[in-house]
């Protein structure tokens, strides 16, 4: 079985350019998630969802940040503009039911 | 609500020594609870789960778990160390939807040769 994909694994960008993530889920996971983990610290959620639909999206920074989960499969993370504050890697994970959540390998985001 | 403590944010030990990992939980339902390590540069991989059935669960790499209700913990062990667990770990509780997790800190585990 096919794990969780994600791209790029890596991105350099400059602060107040736009970035792009991609996810992956595992094949028949409804439930997909975006994770930011900073240096030395525990993932923290932006956006859950379930099919297509966004249902926690509470720690999503609204102003810059922008997510998508078009026909309930694939993710997309955008940040327009990057910040500095932004460097971090980027986890995606997609859980059903008890089984518990299937993370990527994160795209790690430097803003310069 | 739920959340979880992880008592020790470094944990160093010898290598063929056990390990004990200490976590404690917080939940408003009855909780799963699971295990993740993470190495350098890596994404963060499942080392077990416990879901309502046996409270000792078995995970991968000779790790285990003991669920203990009484004390609101869920600590990890393994009899012993190799190099090749040195890593950061995170425990991690969700409510009985499953859908929502919550993250502790992390426990950043050395292994001395």
């Amino acid at each position: 079985e096919a794990g969780v994909v994600q791209s790029p694994r890596y991105k350099i960008i400059e602060k107040k350019q736009p970035v792009a993530f991609w996810c992956n889920p595992i094949s028949g996971h409804n439930t997909l998630y975006w994770y930011r983990q900073n240096l030395g610290q525990g993932p923290e959620l932006l956006i859950r969802y379930e099919n297509e639909e966004a249902v926690d999206d509470s720690q999503l920074p609204k102003d810059r940040f922008s997510a998508e989960r078009l026909k309930g499969v694939d993710s997309t993370l955008k940040i327009q503009p990057a910040e500095l504050g932004d460097s971090a890697v980027y986890l995606c994970a997609s859980s059903l039911q008890a089984s518990g959540q299937y993370f990527g390998p994160g795209t790690r985001l430097t803003v310069t | 609500a739920q959340s979880v403590t992880q008592l020790d944010s470094h944990v160093s030990v010898s290598e063929g020594t056990p390990v004990l990992l200490r976590c404690n939980y917080s939940s408003s339902y009855s909780p799963s609870l699971f295990w993740y390590v993470q190495h350098p540069n890596k994404g963060l991989q499942l080392l077990l789960k416990y879901t309502s059935a046996a409270t000792l669960v078995k995970g991968i790499n000779g790790f285990e778990a003991e669920f203990k209700k009484s004390e609101t913990s869920f600590h990890l062990t393994k009899p012993s160390a190799h190099m090749s667990d040195a890593a950061e770990y995170f425990c991690v509780v969700s409510a009985n939807n499953f859908n929502k997790f919550y993250f502790g800190s992390g426990t950043k585990l050395n292994v001395k040769p």
